[in-house]
């Protein structure tokens, strides 16, 4: 089955410390997301991507972050400078049409640890 | 801004017995709603799903419920297994947002 798949799985940072998350989507799949789960809380949504664009982003989602799409294939979430708060473990996913009619695929998530 | 609750964080079941995990949403605005499954070192997985012009959806061992005027949404698995033990999210989205929007999450321990 095609899977969502992210790199590292642990990445250790010191805070103000630029850091790229990646992820490779489900090859097929032309709408891209990006969550976060803070140990203990509830998954949040950062930011989706089609068509090379943002297409919604949350509150979270500030101009410390940025998403790109550098090939035909990875999908890459940057924090400039990276502060303790966000920690986490930020889950990337895919779908192939948009939410109203198609599931999201989900990746292991990459636990992001600022020191 | 808790726009979809789940009430319980953790919830243990025999294993056999019906597993009943609720969920309730604030935001009218939501149509669609969704169940994910995680288990530990993994991403949420999709579960169920149902939306808001019906009041059940049956795949299996899983059924969803959602009754509008209460807000309120519940998954049954039955007979719970112990392979069901994971946490489990409600999400929910509206039709003018791509996102979703989830649950706090319930953890379910099915016992041998």
């Amino acid at each position: 089955e095609p899977e969502v798949t992210q790199t590292p799985s642990h990445q250790v940072t010191q805070m103000g410390q630029e850091v790229i998350l990646r992820c490779v989507p489900i090859s097929n799949h032309l709408y891209f997301y990006w969550y976060r789960q803070i140990l203990g809380q509830k998954v949040e949504f950062l930011v989706s991507f089609y068509n090379n664009e943002i297409s919604e982003k949350s509150e979270i989602f500030d101009d410390q972050f940025s998403v790109e799409r550098p090939d035909g294939s990875n999908f890459t979430l940057k924090i400039r400078s990276t502060k303790l708060e966000d920690s986490a473990m930020y889950f990337c996913a895919s779908s192939e049409v948009d939410l109203r009619n198609e599931k999201l695929f989900f990746g292991s998530g990459t636990q992001l640890s600022v020191l | 801004d808790q726009q979809v609750k789940q009430n319980s964080p953790s919830l243990s079941v025999q294993e056999g017995r019906i597993s009943i995990l609720n969920c309730d949403y604030t935001n009218s605005m939501f149509d669609y709603f969704l169940w994910y499954k995680k288990y530990p070192a993994e991403g949420p997985t999709f579960l169920i799903s149902i939306s808001s012009i019906k009041d059940k959806n049956e795949d299996g061992r899983f059924t969803v419920f959602l009754n509008k005027s209460a807000k309120h949404l519940s998954l049954h698995i039955v007979p719970s297994q112990p392979g069901d033990s994971a946490v489990y999210f409600c999400a929910a989205y509206n039709n003018a947002g791509n996102m979703l929007t989830f649950g706090g999450g319930t953890r379910l321990m099915v016992k041998p």
